[in-house]
């Protein structure tokens, strides 16, 4: 149980453009996402922290206006990467609680590495 | 602030066995997770301590000593797909993750 999905596992854009990546909880309702990000070799970076039906609460540093986050089901949060440059390029994972308590541990996606040109 | 410390890497033998530590000063504890996170995938959950003592599950156990700010892995038996990275993360007192940078495990025959 409490299987997550992302997608896309790879993808490559040209700057400027925007990108989408999904998260889906599989087999349980997630009332709270979490979206990291981590560049190589250096540990993961909470950027956002996804609550559906409300507005994303992201962590200090990190822009909302370029990160756009929507939780619109209990089941789905997606990422935008909007206008894109090669310092975003970096793999994104996402994550949810299971529904076991605040307590409970966190299952991840398989991740996105982004890779824009 | 909040800190998490962990090596940074470690090196063991095939069939051998390693402890990985974790030293933490965290506001507030509500449990101590570890996860093993292979190089260009997501991590994936190892184990959770939340009292004090070792919590065994298989090959890997997990301890705890919340007077101390401090945990290990202990990987037995280890085997070549053991070499990752190994992530403790510490959940403060609003139930926030903080992780540490990670421990990079390389196994040799």
């Amino acid at each position: 149980g409490a299987v997550v999905s992302q997608h896309p596992s790879r993808v490559i854009c040209k700057s400027g453009t925007s990108v989408k990546i999904e998260c889906r909880s599989l087999d349980f309702q997630a009332t709270t996402m979490f979206w990291y990000r981590q560049f190589p070799k250096q540990s993961l970076m909470l950027m956002a922290t996804s609550n559906e039906g409300s507005k994303a609460t992201y962590e200090q540093g990190v822009e909302k206006d370029k990160f756009l986050i929507n939780h619109a089901s209990l089941t789905l949060s997606t990422l935008t990467v909007t206008s894109a440059h090669p310092e975003d390029s970096s793999f994104y994972i996402c994550s949810a609680r299971s529904p076991l308590g605040e307590s409970s541990p966190l299952h991840f996606g398989n991740g996105t590495r982004l890779t824009v040109t | 602030g909040q800190n998490i410390d962990q090596p940074t890497e470690m090196t063991a033998t095939e069939g051998a066995i390693v402890q990985i530590n974790c030293t933490y000063q965290t506001s507030g504890f509500n449990g101590l997770f570890w996860y093993q996170q292979h190089a260009g995938e997501a991590p994936t959950f190892l184990s959770y301590n939340v009292l004090d003592g070792l919590e065994e599950k298989g090959r890997f156990s997990s301890f705890l000593s919340r007077s101390k700010g401090y945990s290990y892995l202990l990987l037995k038996e280890l085997q070549m797909k053991d070499s990752a990275s190994y992530l403790c993360a510490v959940m403060d007192s609003n139930y926030q993750l903080i992780w540490g940078a990670g421990t990079k495990l390389i196994i040799k025959p």
